[in-house]
């Protein structure tokens, strides 16, 4: 089984400020099959990067996934209010199919 | 728009057995296939297991290996999971979600259920 490890565990920025959340993968993802989800409280979680690096449709561009392997990164750009959330990757390249334990990013 | 639409709330007593379902529309049904993920209370995500809807195949967590039984209805474009042995660690959100992708059973996700929150207490 692959263990994700996200890091930090929290985050604690201002709007506008830049958000740095790192995956990284107990072995190497089988053919860089990365997601990447945000989840708000009482909400299902949102798709917004997968195979490490493709925006899903309506993400906007200051979400940026980078990485490859073992170590995956994802980038907001400048934070907006509505940014403030939980992030969970999740890899898809091998069962079970695992997400990390999240990196929360407030205020 | 793709939609799935999951069943109420449940509570049940250790040892039950409980059938969630997850009625899908705007998409077609058995060309994505479907993964059920919990989320304890406060806690992350855990991936359950898939099911292709076209063939049935399925493919389950292996902690879950028993307990686990997930189907599908193409006459009514529903999933179902159904978890027995209930104990008060599988108290949690229970999610469907559909794979983004038709046909490649790349189990990631772009839509997702609404959650049934299961509660198992004695």
């Amino acid at each position: 089984e692959i263990v994700l490890t996200e890091s930090p565990g929290t985050l604690s920025l201002s709007p506008g400020e830049r958000a740095t959340l790192s995956c990284r993968a107990s072995q190497s993802v089988s053919n860089d099959y990365l997601a990447w989800y945000q989840q708000k409280p009482g909400q299902a979680p949102r798709l917004l990067i997968y195979a490490a690096s493709s925006r899903a449709t309506g993400i906007p561009d200051r979400f940026r996934g980078s990485g490859s392997g073992t170590d995956f990164t994802l980038t907001i750009s400048r934070l907006e209010p509505e940014d403030f959330a939980v992030y969970y990757c999740q890899q898809y390249g091998s069962a079970p199919f695992t997400f990390g334990p999240g990196t929360k990013v407030d205020i | 728009q793709v939609q799935l639409v999951q069943s109420g709330g449940e509570v049940k007593k250790p040892g039950a057995s409980v059938k969630v379902s997850c009625k899908a529309s705007g998409y077609t049904f058995n060309t994505y296939g479907i993964s059920w993920v919990r989320q304890a209370p406060g806690q992350g995500l855990e991936w359950m297991g898939w099911i292709s809807p076209y063939n049935g195949n399925t493919n389950y967590a292996q902690k879950l290996q028993g307990r686990v039984t997930m189907a599908t209805d193409t006459s009514t474009s529903t999933a179902y999971m159904e978890l027995r042995s209930l104990r008060s660690d599988d108290t949690a959100v229970y999610f469907c979600a559909r794979d983004a992708e038709q046909w490649l059973a790349l189990p990631y996700f772009d839509s997702w259920g609404q959650g049934t929150l299961l509660t198992v207490s004695s």
